[in-house]
């Protein structure tokens, strides 16, 4: 199966600031690759496909990019609702979807 | 609105077999354009995909879970369903239903792919 590393794990930005998540996968997955957003007690909710498609009704300051191995996920201007984890997951290898282990945004 | 909804019981003993239903409501079950879904996450950790099946009844599973794993579809009432035998603590989760858009697509066939609707989740605990 193929495994997804994202980093960091967790790290503290306050409001405004430009983050960037990162998202290594252990073989080649083309652009086969989504990020999810999830807050405390809810569901994930689909931020980006195809690496750096983004989800309709999610605002722009968040975007995505890479291809191959290497993917980031952008939020240009982080605002007070942006505290949550994240998630990557490839759907590249079949029958097997896996998701990175996840990185907690906290505030600073 | 396409929405989801997970149920089933809360609480299974070890051994036995956790058995939940999602309902699907806004739309049909029956397109050609998605899977459908379980994925779960133990408390405090990650997510982890359980497995998806297309209407017609073609299933994947994850590997590690297939052995024990079960997802059927019931076009007629627009509903599917997981079942999961021989649970342990291990399984103790908030278990996910989603609808999956197609992804990775070889040789005329094309495989679960990103999870663009949810449900709300629902808890089970594995406990005697």
């Amino acid at each position: 199966a193929i495994r997804m590393t994202q980093s960091p794990s967790s790290f503290s930005a306050s409001t405004g600031d430009r983050v960037t998540i990162t998202c290594r996968a252990s073989q080649g997955i083309s652009s086969y690759l989504a990020w999810y957003q999830q807050k405390p007690g809810k569901a994930p909710k689909l931020l980006i496909y195809a690496a750096s498609t983004l989800q309709s009704g999610v605002p722009s300051r968040f975007s995505g990019s890479g291809s191959g191995t290497d993917f980031t996920l952008t939020i240009s201007c982080l605002q007070s609702e942006d505290f949550a984890t994240y998630y990557c997951q490839q759907y590249y290898s079949y029958p097997s979807l896996t998701f990175g282990g996840g990185t907690k945004v906290e505030i600073k | 609105q396409l929405q989801l909804q997970e149920s089933g019981p809360g609480l299974v003993k070890p051994s036995e077999t956790l058995s939940l239903t999602c309902t699907v409501s806004g739309g049909s079950i029956s397109s050609s354009s998605y899977y459908w879904g379980w994925i779960r996450q133990p408390p405090g950790k990650g997510l982890e995909w359980i497995g998806s099946i297309y209407y017609s009844g073609s299933t994947y599973y994850n590997p590690s879970l297939k052995s024990r794993v079960t997802i059927s579809v019931d076009t007629s009432k627009n509903q599917f369903s997981l079942k999961l035998s021989s649970v342990t603590a291990a399984d103790t989760a908030v278990y996910y239903c989603a609808r999956f858009n197609l992804g990775y697509c070889s040789g005329g066939s094309c495989y679960p792919g990103y999870m663009d609707v949810w449900g709300k989740g629902t808890t089970v605990t594995v406990s005697s």
